[in-house]
This record gives C-alpha cells, sequence and structure tokens, in this order.
C-alpha cells in the first residue's frame, strides 16, 4: 500500500544512548516532515525537507538530527536520548492540493520511551 | 505568525446528539485550514480542509466546518455523533507564506461519546 512508513512502532532508551527513527514514502512527495506529539500540546514541527539535501529547522529542533538523501527516506537522528525526548513521533509527507497549497500524510506513529 | 486555539481538551456528548468542536486561529494571511482526527493509538487521518473555496466544507463521516473570517474560527460539527467518533481531533492551520507550508496544531480536543 502507497503510503507513509516508519520504522519502529515502539521503542525504549536508556538515557544518553543513540537512535535512528526511520521514515519512508513510496508517493514521490517532494516535502517531509517529522513531528513529535506531547499530551496537550498537539504536534510541534522537529524538522523538515523541501527536497532531497535540503533539510531545515522547525520548532523544537534541538537534540536531533536529519538528513534526506533520496525523496523515498527522511530517517531522524537522536543524538543523545534524553526523558524529555519521550514522545510519540510523526513523519509526514506532503502533496500539493493546489496554487502553493498542501495537505500532509502521516505515517502511523513511533512511540518512544526514554528511562 | 499562525497559531490555533481548541477552545475544549474535552468534550463529552451522547450517541444521536450534536457534535461542536471549537477552533481558533490566528493568521496574517488567508489561511488554509484542516481537521484531523486521531484514534487511540493510531496516526492522523484528514477529516477535512478549507482552501479559500466555499466557506462551509464537508468531510468525511459526516463531519463538516464553517469557515468565518470575522470570527476567525473553523468550529468542526456533526449532527448526529456515532461510538465510532470518539477519539481526538486535531485543528491545524497551514502557514501559505513559508516555502514549506509548515502546519500548526491545536492542542488537541478528545471527543467522547456515551451510549
Amino acid at each position: 500500500n502507497a503510503g507513509v512508513t516508519q520504522t519502529p512502532k515502539f521503542q525504549v532508551l536508556k538515557t544518553g544512548q543513540s537512535m535512528t527513527l526511520q521514515c519512508a514514502q513510496d508517493m514521490n512527495h517532494e516535502y517531509m516532515s517529522w513531528y513529535r506529539q506531547d499530551p496537550g500540546m498537539g504536534l510541534r514541527l522537529i524538522h523538515y525537507s523541501v527536497g532531497a539535501g535540503i533539510t531545515d529547522q522547525g520548532e523544537v529542533p534541538n537534540g536531533y538530527n536529519v538528513s534526506r538523501s533520496t525523496t523515498e527516506d527522511f530517517p531522524l537522528r537522536l543524538l543523545s536520548a534524553a526523558p524529555s525526548q519521550t514522545s510519540v513521533y510523526f513523519c509526514a509527507s506532503s502533496y500539493s492540493i493546489g496554487t502553493g497549497l498542501y495537505g500532509y500524510t502521516f505515517g502511523s506513529g513511533t512511540r518512544l520511551t526514554v528511562v | 505568525a499562525q497559531s490555533v486555539t481548541q477552545l475544549d481538551s474535552h468534550v463529552s456528548v451522547s450517541e444521536g446528539t450534536p457534535v461542536l468542536l471549537r477552533c481558533n486561529y490566528s493568521s496574517s494571511y488567508s489561511p488554509s485550514l484542516f481537521w484531523y482526527v486521531q484514534h487511540p493509538n493510531k496516526g492522523l487521518q484528514l477529516l477535512l480542509k478549507y482552501t479559500s473555496a466555499a466557506t462551509l466544507v464537508k468531510g468525511i463521516n459526516g463531519f463538516e466546518a464553517e469557515f468565518k473570517k470575522s470570527e476567525t474560527s473553523f468550529h468542526l460539527t456533526k449532527p448526529s455523533a456515532h461510538m465510532s467518533d470518539a477519539a481526538e481531533y486535531f485543528c491545524v492551520v497551514s502557514d501559505p507564506v513559508a516555502n514549506f507550508n509548515k502546519f500548526y496544531f491545536g492542542s488537541g480536543t478528545k471527543l467522547n461519546v456515551k451510549p
């Protein structure tokens, strides 16, 4: 099925460990992004990419790195995990809905716990 | 800057009664507005979107939303709630100026539907 695929679905890390959350889309969308969801705060943008080789920071980028070597993949790296990074992470790809406007297709999320 | 305020963190209705989920936005420009739904432990699904066409927008599963510029509101309604509507709902404004069309999420409204 076409869409946005995130792996893993669940992960437990110890403080200080590093890991990569994977995101892949097969819809040839140019734009991809990572959000984190915390209770009572909605979703907040971490990083985004407007095309292969181009990334930029969102609202809450500290502690995370991204790269975009291909159109399909947009991995999110946690450099040194902290309990404050316990959250649900969503990857999204963007598609045009007309005249410079875009909608999002979301992955099913990765639930990360840092102990 | 864009922002979204969802006025109720929790709404409880009885099955078969109307649903009203309130959303106010702040935007420097003509906004694009969306409602997304998230069922427990699931990803986000697009319910409907407003992109400066008709002010009354129809979405999936019987939901509607009306864009009122004078009130800067985009409230979500449904004439008759169903048990399957129990979920969390997010109002989203899209920044039409930025190259990327960043999404700004409200903090969410949890809808409880009583039998």
